[in-house]
């Protein structure tokens, strides 16, 4: 199958900085990502979606502000935490389709945590 | 978006037949129905998926009644290995070529030695 990769596997930051977190469709190309946003024991929420080439939608209550999104090219997309905080302290997932195919395949996901 | 619900944990012993059923009783005629699984800390992993009646691969079968408001993930022969979460998802589409997934709060299958 396709593979998503995720850059960084794992961040430990300050309170109050901003952290990049890179999501790559290795062998194919993605017009539309996903990111999602998971909190121990509980099952993944979408927190928006990326677009290549215009504004990533964001879902109810996710600040765009906060976590910005850019989908530059066809393979990357990046989610920003700006000045992150203890509580933003989670593990984020992408994830992404091959145009005009049905599966949808997930990174590895980014473990972040905030002190 | 449509809904889905699966039992929130399941236990089997190695080497038995495991069969996680989904209700999905909203879903939308362009809908397909996909099983990921998903270890601690690792992202989902995709097992299998189908648009309606059986499908089957090399870790998998998904059925799937003429309904569709439901859909079985069976795994044969589990072992300690498959001991994850296990996700049923109907996908909802967005301009027919990607498609935003609500995940549910999957199934805890453990299975014992």
């Amino acid at each position: 199958g396709a593979v998503v990769s995720q850059h960084p596997s794992w961040v430990i930051c300050k309170s109050g900085t901003s952290v990049k977190i890179e999501c790559r469709s290795l062998d194919f190309q993605a017009t539309t990502m996903f990111w999602y946003r998971q909190f121990p024991k509980q099952s993944l929420m979408l927190m928006a979606t990326s677009n290549e080439g215009s504004k990533a939608t964001y879902e109810q209550g996710v600040e765009k502000d906060k976590f910005l999104i850019n989908h530059a090219s066809l393979t990357l997309s990046t989610l920003t935490v700006t000045s992150a905080h203890p509580e933003d302290s989670s593990f984020y997932i992408c994830s992404a389709n091959e145009q005009n195919q049905e599966t949808q395949y997930f990174g590895p996901g980014t473990r972040l945590l905030v002190l | 978006l449509a809904k889905t619900t699966q039992p929130i944990s399941m236990d089997s012993y190695e080497g038995q037949e495991v069969n996680i059923t989904c209700s999905h009783n909203n879903i939308a005629t362009n809908d397909y129905i996909t099983w990921y699984q998903q270890f601690p800390s690792q992202g989902p992993r995709f097992i299998i998926q189908g648009y309606k009646t059986k499908v089957t691969n090399e870790v998998a079968s998904l059925f799937i009644p003429a309904d569709r408001k439901s859909s079985t993930l069976s795994l044969p022969r589990v072992s300690l290995s498959d001991t994850a979460v296990y996700y049923c998802l109907v996908g909802d589409s967005i301009s027919g070529s990607a498609r935003q997934l609500t995940f549910g709060s999957g199934t805890q299958l453990t299975v014992l030695p």
